[in-house]
């Protein structure tokens, strides 16, 4: 499996916008990227995802780089409730539909 | 609320003993995958079924077992517990196998 590599945390201002990091050199021309995030006690929730092309949704945007080989999940506003951690997935198409989640960003929100 | 239930919540249990996670998955959804979160692993895949069948296998020990059910209910079946099993049960369910996933709140079982 592709894998990805995330800061193990970030802090942010509460309205400020966020900027989360993901590299992934070794991504491959069909694996999808994907975001997840896990606040506290609670499961795993889905974020956004893309193949190439930038995404938005009602809860934040997805920018990819053109070579593909990072991306940067961009929280508008953050909130007290984004805090929380962040995985940044690649899904592989041909090959098996589970979630490998790494390590992930842990998003630390201050007012 | 994701739309996908796991019961129980909470399961404290001894070393040996078999216990078994029940997931009911959201409305309309075929797929169902099994996650453990542990302190030391993290959030690892152990398993999936889609429409009754089993259709990819991850991190699963051979003590641990599951099926998904007629009504698209699934179990997870954990026998010969060890302290080690002690972790967070997560149940998540899709549409088909390449759609977003929905994540139950899951069960955290506690082996002593």
């Amino acid at each position: 499996d592709a894998k990805t590599t995330q800061p193990n945390s970030m802090e942010s201002n509460e309205e400020e916008p966020v900027h989360l990091p993901c590299n992934h050199s070794t991504i491959s021309g069909t694996d999808y990227i994907h975001w997840y995030r896990q606040l506290p006690s609670q499961g795993p929730e889905y974020v956004i995802h893309g193949l190439t092309s930038n995404v938005n949704n009602r809860m934040a945007s997805l920018a990819i780089a053109e070579d593909r080989k990072s991306s940067t999940l961009i929280l508008h506003r953050a909130t007290l409730r984004d805090a929380a951690v962040y995985y940044c997935i690649l899904r592989d198409v041909n090959s098996g539909y589970a979630l490998n989640f790494g390590k992930g960003t842990s998003l630390l929100v201050t007012p | 609320d994701s739309g996908v239930t796991q019961t129980p919540k909470h399961l404290i249990t001894a070393t040996g003993q078999r216990v078994t996670l029940r997931c009911s998955p959201r409305s309309g959804d075929l797929s169902v995958y099994w996650y453990q979160q542990s302190l030391d692993q993290g959030l690892q895949f152990l398993i999936q079924y889609y429409n009754g069948e089993e259709r990819a296998k991850g991190n699963i020990l051979e003590r641990f077992s599951a099926q998904q059910f007629p009504d698209l209910h699934s179990e997870l079946n954990l026998s010969s517990l060890e302290l080690g099993d002690s972790a967070l049960y997560f149940c998540a369910s899709s549409v088909s196998r390449g759609n977003e996933q929905f994540f139950g709140p899951g069960t955290r079982l506690t082996v002593l």
